[in-house]
Protein backbone atom coordinates (compact mmCIF):
# COMPACT_ATOMS: atom_id res chain seq x y z
CA UNK A 1 0.00 0.00 0.00
CA UNK A 2 1.11 3.61 -1.31
CA UNK A 3 1.10 5.61 2.97
CA UNK A 4 0.48 9.03 2.50
CA UNK A 5 1.87 11.54 4.97
CA UNK A 6 0.87 14.74 5.91
CA UNK A 7 2.50 17.70 7.07
CA UNK A 8 2.05 19.64 9.25
CA UNK A 9 -0.78 17.82 11.16
CA UNK A 10 -1.96 21.21 12.58
CA UNK A 11 -1.43 24.73 11.75
CA UNK A 12 -2.43 27.59 13.01
CA UNK A 13 -2.40 30.77 10.98
CA UNK A 14 -3.88 33.94 10.53
CA UNK A 15 -6.71 36.21 7.77
CA UNK A 16 -4.04 36.53 4.98
CA UNK A 17 -1.13 34.13 5.53
CA UNK A 18 0.30 32.36 2.93
CA UNK A 19 -0.43 28.57 4.04
CA UNK A 20 1.80 25.18 2.23
CA UNK A 21 0.53 21.49 3.51
CA UNK A 22 2.85 18.46 2.55
CA UNK A 23 2.10 15.15 1.38
CA UNK A 24 4.65 12.65 1.28
CA UNK A 25 3.84 9.54 -0.34
CA UNK A 26 5.66 6.19 0.38
CA UNK A 27 6.55 5.47 -3.19
CA UNK A 28 7.41 7.63 -6.42
CA UNK A 29 3.94 8.17 -8.59
CA UNK A 30 3.66 11.10 -11.19
CA UNK A 31 0.06 12.90 -10.80
CA UNK A 32 -2.93 10.49 -9.30
CA UNK A 33 -3.47 12.66 -6.12
CA UNK A 34 -6.36 14.76 -5.01
CA UNK A 35 -7.09 17.52 -2.53
CA UNK A 36 -9.79 17.64 -0.11
CA UNK A 37 -11.28 20.12 2.16
CA UNK A 38 -13.53 18.71 4.89
CA UNK A 39 -15.12 20.81 7.99
CA UNK A 40 -16.78 19.45 10.75
CA UNK A 41 -19.72 17.13 10.21
CA UNK A 42 -19.58 17.63 6.36
CA UNK A 43 -18.19 15.01 3.84
CA UNK A 44 -15.17 16.60 2.19
CA UNK A 45 -15.06 18.75 -0.93
CA UNK A 46 -12.65 18.23 -4.01
CA UNK A 47 -10.60 21.12 -4.09
CA UNK A 48 -7.71 19.47 -6.75
CA UNK A 49 -7.37 16.84 -9.07
CA UNK A 50 -4.59 15.24 -10.97
CA UNK A 51 -2.05 16.93 -8.73
CA UNK A 52 -2.92 20.29 -9.93
CA UNK A 53 -5.87 20.67 -11.53
CA UNK A 54 -8.18 23.38 -9.58
CA UNK A 55 -11.55 21.84 -9.68
CA UNK A 56 -14.38 23.88 -10.72
CA UNK A 57 -15.63 27.31 -8.91
CA UNK A 58 -12.62 26.35 -6.16
CA UNK A 59 -11.05 29.84 -5.27
CA UNK A 60 -7.64 30.64 -7.08
CA UNK A 61 -5.98 30.81 -3.71
CA UNK A 62 -6.01 27.40 -3.97
CA UNK A 63 -3.07 25.81 -5.73
CA UNK A 64 -1.01 22.34 -5.86
CA UNK A 65 2.15 21.12 -7.11
CA UNK A 66 4.19 18.08 -7.23
CA UNK A 67 5.55 14.47 -8.53
CA UNK A 68 7.23 11.68 -7.25
CA UNK A 69 6.95 11.60 -3.51
CA UNK A 70 6.00 15.24 -2.52
CA UNK A 71 3.04 16.92 -3.20
CA UNK A 72 2.15 20.36 -1.82
CA UNK A 73 -1.44 22.50 -1.40
CA UNK A 74 -0.82 26.27 -1.16
CA UNK A 75 -3.30 28.77 0.02
CA UNK A 76 -2.02 32.17 -0.91
CA UNK A 77 -4.31 34.03 0.96
CA UNK A 78 -5.98 32.43 3.91
CA UNK A 79 -9.80 33.25 4.40
CA UNK A 80 -12.10 32.56 6.70
CA UNK A 81 -13.96 30.01 5.14
CA UNK A 82 -10.56 28.31 5.04
CA UNK A 83 -10.43 27.04 8.37
CA UNK A 84 -10.55 23.01 7.66
CA UNK A 85 -9.08 20.30 7.79
CA UNK A 86 -7.27 19.03 4.79
CA UNK A 87 -6.73 15.72 2.91
CA UNK A 88 -4.67 14.16 0.29
CA UNK A 89 -6.02 10.68 -1.69
CA UNK A 90 -3.95 9.09 -4.46
CA UNK A 91 -5.16 6.97 -7.10
CA UNK A 92 -1.99 5.52 -8.25
CA UNK A 93 -2.95 1.71 -7.30
CA UNK A 94 -5.20 0.04 -4.99
CA UNK A 95 -5.82 0.48 -1.96
CA UNK A 96 -6.38 4.24 -2.90
CA UNK A 97 -5.19 5.92 0.38
CA UNK A 98 -5.61 8.75 2.53
CA UNK A 99 -3.45 10.90 4.26
CA UNK A 100 -3.73 12.02 8.26
CA UNK A 101 -5.09 15.23 7.92
CA UNK A 102 -3.81 18.81 8.13
CA UNK A 103 -6.00 20.68 10.50
CA UNK A 104 -6.02 24.89 9.38
CA UNK A 105 -6.66 26.92 13.17
CA UNK A 106 -6.93 30.20 13.64
CA UNK A 107 -4.14 31.60 15.15
CA UNK B 1 -26.26 18.42 -11.17
CA UNK B 2 -24.92 15.39 -9.63
CA UNK B 3 -25.86 14.56 -6.07
CA UNK B 4 -25.45 10.94 -3.81
CA UNK B 5 -27.58 10.28 -0.60
CA UNK B 6 -26.42 7.39 1.40
CA UNK B 7 -28.68 5.31 3.45
CA UNK B 8 -28.13 2.58 6.05
CA UNK B 9 -29.06 1.64 9.81
CA UNK B 10 -28.23 3.81 11.88
CA UNK B 11 -26.98 0.73 14.73
CA UNK B 12 -26.32 -2.66 14.06
CA UNK B 13 -25.09 -5.62 16.18
CA UNK B 14 -21.64 -6.95 16.22
CA UNK B 15 -21.47 -9.78 13.64
CA UNK B 16 -24.27 -8.14 11.70
CA UNK B 17 -24.16 -7.89 8.34
CA UNK B 18 -24.31 -3.88 7.03
CA UNK B 19 -26.04 -3.00 3.94
CA UNK B 20 -25.38 0.05 2.31
CA UNK B 21 -27.57 1.76 0.04
CA UNK B 22 -26.08 5.44 -2.23
CA UNK B 23 -28.81 6.87 -4.23
CA UNK B 24 -27.83 8.75 -7.13
CA UNK B 25 -28.95 11.26 -9.51
CA UNK B 26 -27.32 13.80 -12.13
CA UNK B 27 -25.54 10.49 -13.85
CA UNK B 28 -25.64 7.50 -15.26
CA UNK B 29 -23.24 4.56 -14.29
CA UNK B 30 -24.37 3.22 -17.55
CA UNK B 31 -22.20 5.60 -19.18
CA UNK B 32 -18.69 5.09 -20.05
CA UNK B 33 -15.85 6.53 -17.59
CA UNK B 34 -18.52 7.04 -14.80
CA UNK B 35 -17.81 5.15 -11.02
CA UNK B 36 -19.11 4.99 -7.62
CA UNK B 37 -17.07 4.61 -4.32
CA UNK B 38 -17.67 4.00 -0.71
CA UNK B 39 -15.13 5.89 1.79
CA UNK B 40 -15.67 5.92 5.82
CA UNK B 41 -14.14 7.74 8.21
CA UNK B 42 -14.10 6.84 12.10
CA UNK B 43 -14.98 9.13 14.32
CA UNK B 44 -11.92 11.51 14.75
CA UNK B 45 -9.85 9.75 12.09
CA UNK B 46 -9.27 9.96 8.67
CA UNK B 47 -10.68 8.61 5.70
CA UNK B 48 -10.31 5.24 4.10
CA UNK B 49 -11.44 3.99 0.98
CA UNK B 50 -13.55 1.05 0.89
CA UNK B 51 -14.73 -0.27 -2.73
CA UNK B 52 -15.52 1.32 -5.81
CA UNK B 53 -17.71 -0.03 -9.29
CA UNK B 54 -17.34 1.08 -12.44
CA UNK B 55 -20.17 1.68 -15.63
CA UNK B 56 -18.88 -1.95 -17.17
CA UNK B 57 -19.08 -3.68 -13.86
CA UNK B 58 -15.49 -3.56 -13.21
CA UNK B 59 -15.27 -3.67 -9.30
CA UNK B 60 -12.42 -2.59 -6.90
CA UNK B 61 -11.70 -3.32 -3.18
CA UNK B 62 -9.65 -2.42 -0.47
CA UNK B 63 -7.32 -5.65 0.04
CA UNK B 64 -7.58 -5.92 3.82
CA UNK B 65 -11.60 -5.83 3.58
CA UNK B 66 -12.06 -8.12 0.66
CA UNK B 67 -13.89 -10.74 2.43
CA UNK B 68 -16.27 -8.77 3.90
CA UNK B 69 -17.23 -6.34 1.05
CA UNK B 70 -19.27 -7.16 -1.85
CA UNK B 71 -20.44 -3.92 -3.93
CA UNK B 72 -22.80 -4.29 -7.06
CA UNK B 73 -25.12 -1.68 -8.73
CA UNK B 74 -28.10 -1.37 -9.73
CA UNK B 75 -28.68 0.75 -13.09
CA UNK B 76 -32.54 0.84 -13.80
CA UNK B 77 -32.67 2.33 -9.46
CA UNK B 78 -29.72 4.17 -9.66
CA UNK B 79 -28.36 3.03 -6.71
CA UNK B 80 -24.75 1.32 -5.96
CA UNK B 81 -25.19 -1.23 -2.81
CA UNK B 82 -22.31 -2.23 -0.78
CA UNK B 83 -22.70 -4.80 1.99
CA UNK B 84 -20.32 -5.66 4.91
CA UNK B 85 -20.29 -8.51 7.29
CA UNK B 86 -19.03 -9.71 10.15
CA UNK B 87 -19.67 -6.13 11.60
CA UNK B 88 -17.67 -4.84 14.41
CA UNK B 89 -17.26 -2.19 16.62
CA UNK B 90 -13.86 -0.75 15.04
CA UNK B 91 -16.39 -0.32 11.81
CA UNK B 92 -18.33 1.85 13.96
CA UNK B 93 -17.62 5.11 11.19
CA UNK B 94 -19.50 8.03 8.72
CA UNK B 95 -19.91 6.19 5.40
CA UNK B 96 -19.97 7.92 2.31
CA UNK B 97 -20.21 7.45 -1.51
CA UNK B 98 -19.18 9.59 -3.90
CA UNK B 99 -18.96 9.99 -7.69
CA UNK B 100 -15.96 8.46 -9.93
CA UNK B 101 -15.02 10.07 -13.14
CA UNK B 102 -12.27 9.00 -15.09
CA UNK B 103 -12.03 12.36 -16.66
CA UNK B 104 -10.55 13.79 -12.92
CA UNK B 105 -9.70 10.42 -11.42
CA UNK B 106 -11.14 11.96 -8.49
CA UNK B 107 -13.79 11.64 -5.75
CA UNK B 108 -15.91 14.75 -7.03
CA UNK B 109 -18.65 14.82 -5.37
CA UNK B 110 -19.90 12.95 -2.15
CA UNK B 111 -22.66 12.34 -0.57
CA UNK B 112 -23.69 14.20 2.97
CA UNK B 113 -22.79 10.70 4.67
CA UNK B 114 -24.26 8.05 6.86
CA UNK B 115 -23.32 7.15 10.72
CA UNK B 116 -22.83 3.41 11.33
CA UNK B 117 -22.37 2.52 14.82
CA UNK B 118 -21.82 -0.69 15.96
CA UNK B 119 -22.75 -2.21 19.52
CA UNK B 120 -24.38 -4.98 21.05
Amino acid sequence: DIQMTQSPSTLSASIGDRVTITCRASQSFTSWLAWYQQKPGKAPKLLIYEASSLESGVPSRFSASGSGTEFTLTISSLQPDDFATYYCQQYESYPWTFGQGTKVEIK
Amino acid sequence: QITLKESAPTLVKPTQTLTLTCTFSGFSLTSSGEGVGWIRQPPGKTLEWLALIFWDDDKRYRQSLHSRLTITKDTSKDQVVLTMTNMDPVDTATYYCAHFGLDKRAFDIWGQGTMVTVSS
